[in-house]
């Protein structure tokens, strides 16, 4: 089955920084790979996804990038602020199938005001 | 977005004890959907699918006859824990998939979390 790999574990930056999460995949037949924020108490929240044939989405402050020969992904946050602060997961699946989808173990992002 | 809704958001019981935990799709059908763990500071554990009409499928290491899933309609699945104890206490997230087109944006409830004494 799937597995996936999210580093790092924490991250903390400063207020106007950028944030970058990355993540690996094992299962080449993978081709969706949400991203989803959660804040404390909170249910997670997609922010964004993409679809193995794009390399790179964008949505304002946030992008996620594509690597599919090497397996991996990553979501940049620029221009961070203090609302930024959550963990942030990443997940990989086969679109339409409903009981792969696999998360990283999550990055607890920090931003400092 | 879809609303997926789970009920109750939390829940103190006593050891020896059962609780069931709703999660219904209020505005889509969902024949599938998904029942995680997660503890403090820690990643979704993808417990059991829940399948409509049918018996669900248990992750490797989770106790079926433990945590109890029925997924009668098309917009709700229940977990039950049986007989909980302590160890069981934590924060459980239900979550489905609305298919539209040709892919699936997976929406989640609120969470249940769950204090055994």
């Amino acid at each position: 089955g799937e597995n996936v790999e999210q580093h790092p574990s924490t991250l903390s930056v400063q207020e106007g920084d950028s944030a970058v999460i990355k993540c690996t995949y094992s299962d080449s037949a993978s081709n969706y790979f949400p991203w989803y924020k959660q804040e404390l108490g909170k249910r997670p929240q997609l922010i964004i996804d993409i679809r193995s044939n794009v390399g790179e989405k964008k949505d304002q402050r946030i992008a996620v990038t594509l690597n599919k020969t090497a397996k991996h992904f990553s979501l940049h946050i620029t221009e961070t602020q203090p609302e930024d602060s959550a963990v942030y997961f990443c997940a990989a699946s086969r679109l339409l199938a409903d009981n792969d989808m696999r998360f990283g173990a999550g990055t607890r992002l920090t931003v400092k005001p | 977005g879809a609303v997926v809704s789970q009920h109750p958001s939390w829940v103190i019981c006593k050891s020896g004890t059962s609780v069931k935990i709703e999660c219904r799709s209020l505005d889509f059908q969902a024949t599938t959907m998904f029942w995680y763990r997660q503890f403090p500071k820690q990643s979704l554990m993808l417990m059991a699918t829940s399948n409509e009409g049918s018996k669900a499928t248990y992750e490797q290491g989770v106790e079926k006859d433990k945590f109890l899933i029925n997924h009668a309609s098309l917009t709700l699945s229940t977990l039950t824990v049986t007989s909980a104890h302590p160890e069981d206490s934590s924060f459980y997230i239900c979550s489905a998939r609305e298919y539209r087109g040709s892919g699936g944006e997976l929406f989640f409830g609120e969470g249940s979390r769950l204090t055994v004494l």
